[in-house]
């Protein structure tokens, strides 16, 4: 148990829905991250926050947005969704900006 | 992003030492090189990091190469719980942030 918790573990939902992701990091870290993995593209990394603010940015879509609340947890919102969005997303956390990071045990959204 | 270049499957004996290869020749002077690894089912796991010199911790040890242009992850005495898909990833500081980006990594099968 890597101690980041992500919920919901499973999501199943129509085309052109919106969801929402939560993820809680561990005790006393402060930067949280967002990965996608799919069968075809692998682990891509979508954004990192820390402290609240963004740091990092990879190749998230429009459609998806997130952000860190004052208390860490962090939120990955997928809107108008696409059968290409069902993924596992992967949230992780560290300590400080450039420390390693601990990933949950993601949320398997599927898109149907 | 500099990139790296893994092979794409390995096998080992239980108990046997496991050498990952990697290669990384345009890693700029202040990549840290990571491993990171997938256990099936699970989020990835972190393994161990660095920059220049050889490092040791409870779950392996990483050779780097003197002109660092490639590195091995070196598993001491595989386990069946070793299986699973390691990643060498050269970690991206530009902006302030922490990019991992994930490549295909190579598959290490253990057997009895």
């Amino acid at each position: 148990d890597s101690g980041v918790t992500q919920t919901p573990k499973h999501l199943i939902t129509a085309t052109g829905q919106r969801v929402t992701l939560r993820c809680s990091p561990r005790s006393g870290d402060l930067s949280v991250y967002w990965y996608q993995q799919s069968l075809d593209q692998g682990l891509q990394f979508l954004i990192q926050y820390y402290n609240g603010e963004e740091r990092a940015k990879g190749n998230i879509l429009e459609r998806f947005s997130a952000q860190q609340f004052p208390d860490l947890h962090s939120e990955l919102n997928l809107s108008s969704l696409e059968l290409g969005d069902s993924a596992l997303y992967f949230c992780a956390s560290s300590v400080l900006v450039d420390t390693e990071a601990f990933f949950g045990q993601g949320t398997r959204l599927t898109v149907v | 992003d500099a990139k790296t270049t893994q092979p794409n499957s390995m096998e080992s004996n239980e108990e046997e030492p496991v050498h990952l290869p990697c290669n990384h020749s345009t890693i700029s002077g202040t990549d840290y090189i990571h491993w990171y690894r997938q256990l099936p089912s699970q989020g990835p796991e972190y393994v161990i990091h660095g920059l220049t010199s050889n490092v040791n911790n409870r779950m392996a040890s990483l050779a780097i190469a003197e002109d660092r242009k490639s590195s091995t992850l070196i598993l001491h005495r595989a386990t069946l719980r070793d299986a699973a898909v390691y990643y060498c990833i050269l970690r991206d500081m530009r902006g302030g942030g922490n990019k991992l980006t994930f490549g295909t990594g190579t598959q290490l099968k253990v057997e009895l």
